[in-house]
């Protein structure tokens, strides 16, 4: 079975702290994904990384950076973190295995409240 | 326009009940289709993949109208633990995924 880990499920921060969030996967996937998911709006697409030390911008990428330097982990960092960050951040990763139609498999979320 | 459209619900079907969701996708270059499932407070799981043949899965049917752009879910003999929001998921190339916003469906006893 494919396992997505997430570093926290809950994290309460203050305006302006930096917020590192954590995504490792044992599955050896290239893709790796960061989403924030809001009430109204579904899924949205952060950043994501095709490869170590790749990363490509998704829709909503302002206000935040990521880091990939293993295979198996995915960092999602908030430089200067904003209430209107606050969210549930979910992380997923897909294999590409020659075929990009891999399906993604999913963390359980972190949901971050900012003061 | 949104790259994936879903209508939000609710859906409160009675159990036994059949129920259907459909998910209208904007770029014709799509090229596959998922159906997911979250529960409250969870993560996004897999329910099943959508091929244009339709696929069944015990009392779950997935379908896909390329003409119309469209894929749909139908679920027969509901369950109270059917009771989830569904997700429609359209992957084009180049890894990108589009998420529908999600269809909530409660199953009333």
């Amino acid at each position: 079975d494919v396992k997505v880990t997430q570093s926290s499920r809950y994290l309460v921060k203050r305006t302006g702290e930096k917020v590192f969030l954590e995504c490792v996967q044992d599955m050896d996937h290239e893709n790796m994904f960061w989403y924030r998911q809001d009430p109204g709006l579904g899924l949205r697409l952060i950043y994501f990384s095709y490869d170590v030390k790749m990363k490509e911008k998704g829709d909503i990428p302002e206000g935040y950076s990521v880091s990939r330097e293993k295979k198996e982990r995915f960092s999602l960092i908030l430089e200067s973190a904003s209430t209107n960050q606050t969210s549930m951040y979910l992380c997923a990763s897909s294999d590409t295995s020659g075929s990009w139609q891999e399906t993604q498999y999913f963390g359980p979320g972190t949901r971050l409240l900012v003061l | 326009r949104k790259e994936v459209e879903q209508d939000p619900g609710p859906f409160n079907v009675p159990e036994g009940a059949t129920v259907a969701f459909n998910c209208t996708y904007s770029n014709s270059a799509s090229q596959s289709f998922f159906w997911y499932r979250q529960d409250c407070r969870k993560e996004p799981k897999l329910l099943m993949s959508v091929y244009s043949s339709g696929n069944e899965d015990g009392r779950f049917t997935a379908q896909l109208n390329r003409a119309s752009q469209y894929i749909s879910l139908l679920i027969r003999d509901s369950k109270l633990s059917d009771s989830a929001t569904y997700l429609c998921v359209v992957i084009r190339t180049g890894n990108q995924f589009y998420f529908g916003t999600g269809t909530s469906l409660t199953v009333i006893p």
